[in-house]
C-alpha cells in the first residue's frame, strides 16, 4: 500500500515557466510534508515544508500547497532554472510526541527545465 | 557546520557476505535514521535510533539490524546479502522533534 505517490515520473517544462509537482497521501495521520530535491548519487536535499495546520509556505521560488481534504500537496517551482533539473521527492511524516523520525517517501518526479 | 557524513561511499560485496555502513550526524542531533534506495521500491526507511535506542523500524527482514552509540554515531549491518540488497543506503539525521532532517550523501552498495 503506497500512502505516498507522485502519479507523473517525470516533467518537462521550459526556463522561467513555472514547475508544478504534484504529491497525494492517503494516510490521514500524516501532519508534516516535505519535500525533497535528489541528484543522482547524492543525498536528498531538503527544500521545502508545511506543516498540516497552514495550506501554504513560501521560501523564494519554491511554494507548496497543502489541500488537506483532497489530501493532495503540490510544490511551485517560479521562475524555473536548468539547475533546477532534479528528481524531486514530496514525504510525509506523523509529528506526535515520541513517534519518532520517520518519512515515508512518493516514488519521485524527475523535472527537466530546458534553457 | 559539518554536515551528515556516511562511510564509505561506494562498497563492493559478494553474495553471502556481510557488511557495516556508518553515519555521522550533525554535531547536537540525536536521532538518526536509515533508509534505502533502489530503482524499483524508491526511498525505504530501515530503522530510526534516538539516544541509543531503536524508536521505528520499516518492514525490512531481520539481515537488516542499526545500532547506535552515545555519540550519536549510528551503523547500520547487513547480513548474508543478497544481490537485491544493492542499493543506495542514506542516513538522515534531526534533533528528534519530527522535523529538519538532513540526509548524507549515502553510501552505493553492490552485491555481486
Amino acid at each position: 500500500d503506497q500512502q505516498v505517490k507522485q502519479n507523473s515520473p517525470s516533467l518537462s517544462v521550459q526556463e522561467g515557466r513555472i514547475s508544478i509537482l504534484n504529491c497525494d497521501y492517503t494516510n490521514s495521520m500524516f501532519d508534516y510534508f516535505l519535500w525533497y530535491k535528489k541528484y543522482p548519487a547524492e543525498g536528498p536535499t531538503f527544500l521545502i515544508s508545511i506543516s498540516s495546520i497552514k495550506d501554504k509556505n513560501e521560501d523564494g521560488r519554491f511554494t507548496v500547497f497543502l489541500n488537506k481534504s483532497a489530501k493532495h500537496l503540490s510544490l511551485h517551482i517560479v521562475p524555473s532554472q536548468p539547475g533546477d533539473s532534479a528528481v524531486y521527492f514530496c514525504a510525509a511524516s506523523r509529528r506526535t510526541l515520541n513517534a519518532g523520525n520517520m518519512l515515508t517517501f512518493g516514488g519521485g518526479t524527475r523535472l527537466m527545465v530546458k534553457p | 557546520k559539518a554536515g551528515v557524513t556516511q562511510t564509505p561511499r561506494y562498497l563492493i560485496k559478494t553474495r553471502g557476505q556481510q557488511v557495516t555502513l556508518s553515519c555521522s550526524p550533525i554535531s547536537g542531533h540525536r536521532s538518526v535514521s536509515w533508509y534505502q534506495q533502489t530503482p524499483g521500491q524508491g526511498l525505504q526507511f530501515l530503522f530510526e535510533y534516538f539516544s541509543e535506542t531503536q524508536r521505528n523500524k520499516g518492514n525490512f527482514p531481520g539481515r537488516f539490524s542499526g545500532r547506535q552509540f552515545s555519540n550519536s554515531r549510528s551503523e547500520m549491518n547487513v547480513s548474508t546479502l543478497e544481490l537485491g540488497d544493492s542499493a543506495l543506503y542514506l542516513c538522515a539525521s534531526s534533533r528528534g522533534g519530527g522535523e529538519g532532517y538532513t540526509f548524507g550523501s549515502g553510501t552505493r552498495l553492490t552485491v555481486v
